[in-house]
């Protein structure tokens, strides 16, 4: 069962690049989420859609930019990469809104930026 | 802003002691999910509690929601090395087009054999 998949597992960028981060779960949930995790800060939510054509933001949405096409994907889109954005980011997703049901996540995509 | 204070936020203890890691926070919340994390690997969630005092047990593992659903514990009895790992509680805050996980700081749990 592949759940949630995130690409890449890694990446480096320099100051000012541009990269997408994907991910994609075959679940038919609807709702998704983006998470980032720094060390000794738990995480954070970026951005989150309840169903495709719909996002919103979340706690630290700067800097980031999302699209939700389709029921399976929700790239998260880093615009102009600062150091700030070194993080582990992870994307969940969940059949219904937060309560009863767990979140699934991927296994996070680890970015450095120098 | 809401947020979740988790104690202690490294420990490291022999096989077989037992633990308790603590979650708390000023604001309530509908309820609480209290995820395991391994290296290189997402959150995995472990139990969901909903009701002010309630305890759940999973095994070794026994969760605790505070009365006043602000607060939660969770004591592990008797550790493996399998448990070891990062713990996180995550408070579900209600509200917008979806509720919302706040997460706690983490926990770092290490059973030495």
């Amino acid at each position: 069962n592949a759940g949630v998949t995130q690409t890449p597992k890694f990446r480096i960028l320099k100051i000012g690049q541009s990269m997408t981060l994907q991910c994609t779960q075959d679940m038919n949930h609807n709702y998704m989420y983006w998470y980032r995790q720094d060390p000794g800060m738990g995480l954070k939510l970026i951005y989150y859609s309840v169903g495709a054509g719909i996002t919103d933001k979340g706690e630290v949405p700067n800097g980031y930019n999302v699209s939700r096409s389709t029921t399976e994907d929700f790239p998260l889109r880093l615009e102009l990469a600062a150091p700030s954005q070194t993080s582990v980011y992870f994307c969940a997703s969940s059949q219904w809104t937060p309560g009863g049901q767990p979140q699934h996540f991927g296994d996070g995509t680890r970015l450095s930026i120098l | 802003t809401q947020l979740l204070e988790q104690s202690p936020q490294f420990l490291s203890i022999q096989e077989g002691e037992n633990l308790t890691v603590y979650c708390n926070s000023s604001s309530v919340f509908s309820s609480l999910q209290w995820y395991r994390q391994e290296p290189g690997e997402g959150p995995v969630l472990l139990v969901t509690v909903v009701t002010g005092g309630e305890v759940k047990k999973l095994k070794r593992l026994t969760f605790q929601f505070g009365d006043a659903r602000k607060d939660s514990s969770l004591h592990i009895t008797a550790a493996q090395t399998g448990d070891t790992g990062l713990y996180l509680c995550a408070g579900v805050s209600k509200g917008g087009a979806t509720n919302k996980l706040i997460f706690g700081t983490g926990t770092l749990l290490a059973v030495q054999p």
